[in-house]
C-alpha cells in the first residue's frame, strides 16, 4: 500500500476489557514497530518484529501486551485487561530491513474508561 | 541505554522567520543515526530529516537543515522561512547501527511549534 495503516483509528473500552489494535505496514517491508504515546509525551518503545519473529521485546510494559505478525505483513497488538494507565495512542512502523528510516502509521487512540 | 533530551517543550516563531529546535543525546556508540519527525495534529509521524552519524556535512531538505555535533552530541534542526503549515510537534530520535535486532528508535519528549501568522 501507500503507507503504513492502523485501525481502529480510534477506541473506547471499559476497564478490563481485552482490545486488539491492527497494523497493516507497508508492502516489503520486512521490520515492523510499535510504540506507544502518552498524552503530551514522546514515543515509547514497545515491540520490534523481523520478519514474524520478535528479536526485542524489551518495551512490552506487562504480560497483558502481546503481538504477533503473521505472513511478515499485519501485525495485531492485544492489550488484556485493559487499565486506565493504558490510555495512550499506539504508533505502528515499518522499515526495509536494515534500513533505518522508519515510516509511521497514524495511530490508534485508546481510550480506557 | 541511550537517551534523548529536547530542552525546549515550546517555541514559537513569526511566519517567514527562521528557528532552531534543540537536541542532544547521550550514548557511548560511535556510529548511530539521528531523525527529527514532525507530528501535526493529525498524529502522524512524518520524518523530517535523517543524520548518519558517520557523516560530517549536516544534512539539508529544502528549509530544513541539521547542525549535527558529534563530540557535543548535539543534533538541532533549523526551519527557514517558517511557514504555517509547519506548526506540530517535533520529535529528535536516535538510532543505533551496531545492535542487530535493537533497532528501536528513542525519542525526546519534544518541542511544540507555533508559527504566529
Amino acid at each position: 500500500g501507500a503507507g503504513v495503516s492502523q485501525s481502529p483509528s480510534n477506541k473506547v473500552t471499559e476497564k478490563g476489557k481485552d482490545v486488539e489494535l491492527r497494523c497493516d505496514p507497508i508492502s516489503g517491508h520486512t521490520a515492523l514497530y510499535w510504540y506507544r504515546q502518552r498524552l503530551g509525551q514522546g514515543l515509547e518503545f514497545l515491540i520490534y518484529f523481523q520478519g514474524n519473529s520478535a528479536p526485542d521485546k524489551s518495551g512490552l510494559p506487562s504480560d497483558r501486551f502481546s503481538a504477533e505478525r503473521t505472513g511478515e505483513s499485519v501485525s495485531t497488538l492485544t492489550i488484556q485487561r485493559t487499565q486506565q494507565e493504558d490510555s495512550a495512542v499506539y504508533l505502528c512502523a515499518s522499515s526495509f530491513a536494515g534500513l533505518a528510516t522508519q515510516y509511521f502509521g497514524p495511530g490508534t487512540r485508546l481510550t480506557v474508561l | 541505554a541511550q537517551t534523548v533530551t529536547q530542552s525546549q517543550p515550546e517555541m514559537s516563531v513569526q511566519e517567514a522567520e527562521t528557528v532552531t529546535l534543540s537536541c542532544t543525546y547521550d550514548t557511548s556508540e560511535s556510529d548511530y543515526y539521528l531523525f527529527w519527525y514532525k507530528q501535526p495534529p493529525s498524529r502522524q509521524m512524518i520524518l523530517v530529516i535523517r543524520q548518519e552519524a558517520y557523516k560530517q556535512q549536516n544534512a539539508t531538505e529544502n528549509r530544513f537543515s541539521v547542525n549535527f555535533q558529534k563530540a557535543a552530541k548535539s543534533f538541532s534542526l533549523k526551519i527557514s522561512d517558517s511557514q504555517l503549515g509547519d506548526a506540530a510537534m517535533y520529535f529528535c530520535a536516535y538510532r543505533s547501527v551496531t545492535n542487530f535486532g535493537n533497532e528501536k528508535l528513542t525519542f525526546g519528549t519534544g518541542t511544540r511549534l507555533t508559527i504566529i501568522p
